[in-house]
């Protein structure tokens, strides 16, 4: 099982609609969670981190975290053509003190 | 912010040379820094990570003689690729952290060095 997990996608969305993006993991000890996005040709950028069971909220942007689960997803609202991009989820390894990335979704929005 | 910049963005070089590209963090000390390749269309693999005044810590595969990097300062790591094929042309991301752990400590990444060997 690899330690992060993601649909490679593509995912495809209208703009205006909520874009959901899935992220599980492996390791339970895990206390970390972050969300990148990468455009094409570009570094990733991180836009959410979330350490605590539940929902975060950042704007557009909905980080929630189920520990039990070991499940971390992104909510993107009103999604807009300009965040189509590759979002990659990356967790904290306790056992090898180390983040792993996930291999990334990759989002379209519709015009 | 958190600033990392990276040096030069873009590379050309001719086969079986060497080049350096450097990676810094502009206003935080970077305890930790990691070098990443990607290769177009594919996701980022980590090829090592290395803390300030020790050795790096290389990924499986990945070889260290080729790859030499070396994190002299809490702002400033380099990675030089010796001796450059046409397979090592890929993009070279940095990342860099402020603290030990990972746990609770995000990771800035530097903008990318694009290499091509000719």
């Amino acid at each position: 099982q690899k330690e992060v997990e993601q649909n490679s996608g593509p995912l495809s969305v209208p703009e205006g609609a909520i874009a959901s993006l899935n992220c599980t993991y492996s390791d339970r000890g895990s206390q970390s969670f972050f969300w990148y996005r990468q455009y094409s040709g570009k570094s990733p950028e991180l836009i959410m981190f979330i350490y605590s069971n539940g929902d975060k909220e950042d704007g557009r942007f909905t980080a929630q975290l189920n520990k039990a689960s070991q499940y971390v997803s992104l909510l993107i609202r009103d999604s807009q053509p300009s965040d189509s991009a590759t979002y990659l989820c990356a967790v904290n390894i306790p056992r090898n003190n180390d983040m792993r990335f996930g291999a990334g979704t990759r989002l379209t929005v519709k015009p | 912010g958190a600033v990392v910049s990276q040096h030069p963005s873009r590379v050309i070089c001719k086969s079986g040379t060497s080049v350096k590209i450097e990676c810094r963090s502009l206003d935080f000390q970077a305890t930790t820094m990691f070098w990443y390749r990607q290769f177009p269309k594919q996701s980022l693999m980590l090829m090592a990570t290395s803390n300030e005044g020790s050795k790096a810590t290389y990924e499986q595969g990945v070889e260290k003689d080729k790859f030499l990097i070396n994190h002299a300062s809490l702002t400033l790591s380099t990675l030089t690729v010796t001796s450059a094929h046409p397979e090592d042309s890929s993009f070279y991301i940095c990342s860099a952290r402020e603290g030990l752990a990972a746990s609770y400590n995000e990771q800035f990444f530097g903008p990318g060095t694009r290499l091509t060997v000719l």
